[in-house]
């Protein structure tokens, strides 16, 4: 198993600028996350869904959007880029009735 | 609101010494509390979770205690390694709410 794989590794945005940070898991695991972890920082959960078709807000949601059309993908979208938004974004995913999160490698986000 | 502190921020050892890392948490009624690793420019990984009715777990030279009363957890590394060098991090969960993180302590263990 690839585990929880997350592209890109590392882009720089301009302010106002869209993307979409995109993970991805073999495990079949039904609960997925998104967290954001600013520098020296502890993680923020931003989004999350317990299967397919149903996302619920975090933390600090706003700026964010996720969907989850499958079990497997689960992408965050950014719709207006802003320098508050430079972060490391990690995606995560729990097995059902499991507590164990297993965790993406990251993606490094710069908006200048 | 749940708030996780972690301290040291960071913590310098030489090798072989046993060491440890120190979490609290400012609302006991939590549902477990876990112990991560991350490695520079790398994911998390999961080391120890201990459930709410749990005094401690231990898995080889590490051993994370809680008491859920005081809010405070602790994570021991017996015989440390320059291997261990890398940021600890705690989080808590409440019952029916999603992990909250603590800001993590980055170890160094020089040979």
């Amino acid at each position: 198993n690839a585990g929880v794989t997350q592209t890109p590794k590392f882009r720089i945005l301009k302010i106002g600028q869209s993307m979409t940070l995109q993970c991805a898991q073999d495990m079949n695991h039904n609960y997925m996350y998104w967290y954001r972890q600013d520098p020296g920082m502890g993680l923020k959960l931003i989004y999350y869904s317990v299967g397919a078709g149903i996302t619920d807000k975090g933390e600090v949601p706003n700026g964010y959007n996720v969907s989850r059309s499958t079990t497997e993908d689960f992408p965050l979208r950014l719709e207006l880029a802003a320098p508050s938004q430079t972060s490391v974004y990690f995606c995560a995913s729990t097995p059902l009735g499991m507590e164990t999160q297993y965790f993406g490698p990251g993606t490094r986000l710069l908006v200048l | 609101k749940q708030e996780v502190t972690q301290i040291p921020a960071a913590l310098s050892v030489p090798e072989g010494e046993n060491l440890v890392l120190n979490c609290s948490f400012t609302d006991s009624a939590i549902y477990n509390l876990q112990w991560f690793r991350q490695d520079p420019g790398k994911g998390l990984t999961s080391l120890l979770l201990i459930q709410s009715s749990q005094r401690e777990q231990t898995s080889g030279r590490l051993n994370a205690s809680l008491d859920k009363s005081s809010g405070r957890s602790t994570l021991y590394i017996a015989a440390s390694q320059p291997g261990d060098s890398a940021t600890y991090l705690c989080a808590v969960r409440p019952p029916g709410n999603m992990l909250t993180f603590g800001g993590g302590t980055r170890l160094m263990v020089k040979p």
